[in-house]
């Protein structure tokens, strides 16, 4: 039981690259997460999925696509990289029921040059 | 607006000393609170959780927190702070927005630890 799984855990792109960070659970939650986290600002909440086959914006989803492929994996895309998109990028499920406790991913390292 | 706050960016303590890290949330219902704690370049670790009932709630590495209604606080403690303790702590606050189920995250305090 991996738990929620992220790949790559780090990645450089310049400025107007494109890249799809993936994330994967094994818990069989049916509500996915992508976060980024930013110095002084914790996280904020991108984009969410809380089905297969439903995703809804966030808090701060311009520059961002995402895409719930199964109830297990629901990857995050940057389509024309920027400088203001580096940051650390977190996955997360969540544990189905009244509760909102969140399991999180490793987290990627994201560095726009 | 409804938020998060963690007022202390950064606190120094002497290992062995008492710890206390504030939160206060803006919320007219009760929400569900957390305390995580993410040590330098790692995820984020759960350290404790309340829900609802008791309000002082025990966590994992000796760490407790009290909800006070009152105050729209839940500040964590740890009576003796340990070296290993020097991380950054987010306290986050579930049913803000109801209808993602996510959680809002205050902006972390930095834990330095003094020998």
């Amino acid at each position: 039981n991996a738990g929620v799984t992220q790949t790559p855990k780090f990645q450089v792109l310049k400025t107007g690259q494109s890249m799809t960070l993936q994330c994967a659970q094994d818990m069989n939650h049916n509500s996915m997460y992508w976060y980024r986290q930013d110095p002084g600002m914790g996280l904020r909440l991108i984009y969410y999925s809380a089905s297969e086959g439903t995703t809804d914006k966030g808090e701060v989803p311009n520059g961002y696509n995402v895409s719930r492929l199964n109830k297990r994996e629901f990857s995050l895309r940057l389509e024309s990289a920027a400088p203001s998109q580096t940051s650390v990028y977190f996955c997360a499920s969540l544990q189905d029921g009244s509760s909102y406790e969140q399991y999180f991913g490793p987290g990627t390292r994201l560095t726009v040059t | 607006a409804q938020s998060v706050t963690q007022p202390d960016i950064h606190i120094t303590v002497s290992e062995g000393a008492s710890l206390e890290l504030r939160c206060n949330y803006s919320y007219g219902a009760t929400p569900y609170l957390f305390w995580y704690v993410q040590s330098p370049g790692q995820g984020l670790q759960l350290l404790l959780k309340y829900f609802s009932g008791d309000t002082l709630v025990q966590g994992i590495k000796g760490f407790e927190a009290e909800f006070k209604r009152s105050q729209s606080s839940f500040n964590l403690r740890k009576p003796s702070v340990h070296w290993s303790d020097a991380a950054e702590y987010f306290c986050a606050v579930g049913g803000l927005h109801t209808g993602r189920r996510a959680l809002t995250f205050g902006s972390g305090t930095r834990l330095q630890v003094q020998p």
